[in-house]
């Protein structure tokens, strides 16, 4: 089965903080994504990417970076952390077929005070 | 641009009625790849069902549902509610890129 794994799992940070959530696939898949989901509206992408190196902007990209080290890891940056962006955050990898569905992650609940 | 529409975010049902979830979806594309995702408490969301063929049933675990491409819907429904059905299901849409697009959810909560 495939397999992505994130971390930390929970994360509690401050306001003006610096903030990095991890994401790694055993898949080999070469998109992964990024989403935050918040009640009400869904599942949003952040940032995605399509292999190593490669980092694309979602849906909603403000306040967040990406980085594509290696096929297997994806990460996401907050810079300068805000209360707005207290969410649960999925990492998903994806591809490899006509469908290219998506597996995602057991999320990471980040609390930003 | 491509998006879904769940117009319902909350569904209460009793144990043993029939589910139906609502799905519909714009895209400009032709090739249309729809999904339904179920999101379990505490349990990372998983592929429940997909389609992308015009009038064909697709059916998983006790689920089904069929793409209708003349009005854009992709309706997700069960013959008879059971307790563990109870989760956050969401509809999504793959057209021209390998980008998901996913409606805003709909929690079922099924009660005895």
């Amino acid at each position: 089965e495939a397999a992505v794994t994130q971390s930390p799992r929970n994360k509690v940070a401050v306001t003006g903080g610096k903030v990095t959530l991890s994401c790694n696939q055993t898949n080999n898949h070469n998109n992964m994504y990024w989403y935050r989901q918040d009640t009400g509206h869904g599942l949003r992408l952040i940032h995605y990417s399509y292999g190593a190196g490669s980092t694309e902007k979602g849906d909603i990209p403000d306040g967040y970076k990406a980085s594509r080290p290696s096929q297997e890891n994806f990460s996401l940056i907050l810079e300068l952390a805000t209360p707005s962006q207290t969410s649960v955050y999925f990492c998903a990898s994806g591809g490899g077929t006509d469908y290219a569905e998506q597996f995602f992650g057991p999320g990471t609940r980040l609390t930003v005070l | 641009g491509d998006s879904v529409t769940q117009k319902e975010g909350l569904v209460t049902l009793t144990e043993g009625l029939p589910v139906m979830l609502n799905c519909t979806y714009q895209t400009i594309y032709s090739n249309a790849f729809l999904f339904w995702y179920v999101h379990y408490l505490n349990e990372s969301p998983r592929l429940l069902l997909k389609s992308s063929t015009d009038n064909k049933r697709t059916e998983h675990q006790g689920f089904h549902a069929t793409l209708h491409k003349s009005s854009s819907s992709f309706h997700l429904q069960k013959s008879s509610a059971q307790l563990s059905d109870s989760a956050l299901y969401y509809c999504a849409l793959r057209s021209n890129y390998n980008v998901l697009y996913f409606g805003s959810g709909t929690k079922l909560t099924v009660e005895p």
